[in-house]
């Protein structure tokens, strides 16, 4: 069966360091992993997707297939960057979102 | 403004008591979920339909019902609510999940549940 791991249920980081927020999967087909955000009193929303290999607001996750991993990465963290983050996975014949358990990240002044 | 609405945003009831959640959007979304989140477990699924008429379990359907007669409408009925379904609820939409790469799922803003 699918699973999403995100190991860290807490994160803190100081604003302009770098910040890395683990995500593995395991999965027997070809993996479509997102990262989901929530700031503080708004609707989950997408963050990036795997297949798009973009970058949103400074954030960037490489699908590691060796590894099973999409970790979310940032060069320099801000203070805004404080929120939720899931990871998730997608699956099935009916194409089912599993999610991780979520991170919650602090970036401090 | 494209959206995916739900209410109540707040309930508090007492056990056995039967209550509904509305679930609407206006995307035209093939695809709607229900989610619950919980400190530590994350968004686990309830149930979810991939159009009018189809609906079928998530990882936690057990004390929980759905239906989907309309496209934009998919509401959570809870028969009998137990403590254990004190919980927050996100409904969601998206296009068919078929797509490559995978839709966006827009999410509703939750409802908070409480059952005594």
């Amino acid at each position: 069966a699918q699973r999403v791991t995100q190991p860290e249920k807490l994160l803190s980081v100081f604003k302009g360091a770098p910040v890395e927020l683990k995500c593995n999967y395991s999965y027997s087909g070809s993996p479509e992993l997102f990262w989901y955000v929530q700031y503080s009193r708004q609707r989950l929303q997408l963050l990036l997707r795997h297949i798009s290999r973009e970058s949103i607001k400074g954030f960037t996750a490489d699908l590691n297939k060796g590894e099973t991993s999409f970790h979310l990465k940032k060069p320099f963290a801000q203070e805004e960057d404080s929120a939720m983050y899931y990871c998730a996975l997608i699956s099935g014949s009916a194409r089912q979102l599993t999610f991780g358990s979520g991170t919650q990240l602090t970036v401090l002044p | 403004e494209a959206q995916v609405t739900q209410n109540p945003r707040y309930l508090i009831t007492v056990t056995g008591k039967k209550l509904t959640v509305t679930c609407s959007q206006n995307m035209n979304h093939e695809y709607m979920s229900w989610y619950r989140q919980d400190p530590g477990l994350g968004l686990r699924q309830i149930y979810y339909s991939m159009n009018v008429e189809v609906t079928d379990k998530g990882d936690v359907p057990e004390g929980y019902k759905v239906s989907r007669k309309e496209k934009r409408n998919f509401p959570l009925i809870l028969e009998s609510p137990s403590p254990n379904q004190t919980s927050l609820y996100f409904c969601a939409s998206s296009r068919s999940p078929g797509l490559a790469g995978g839709p966006e799922q827009y999410f509703g803003p939750g409802t908070r549940l409480t059952v005594t």
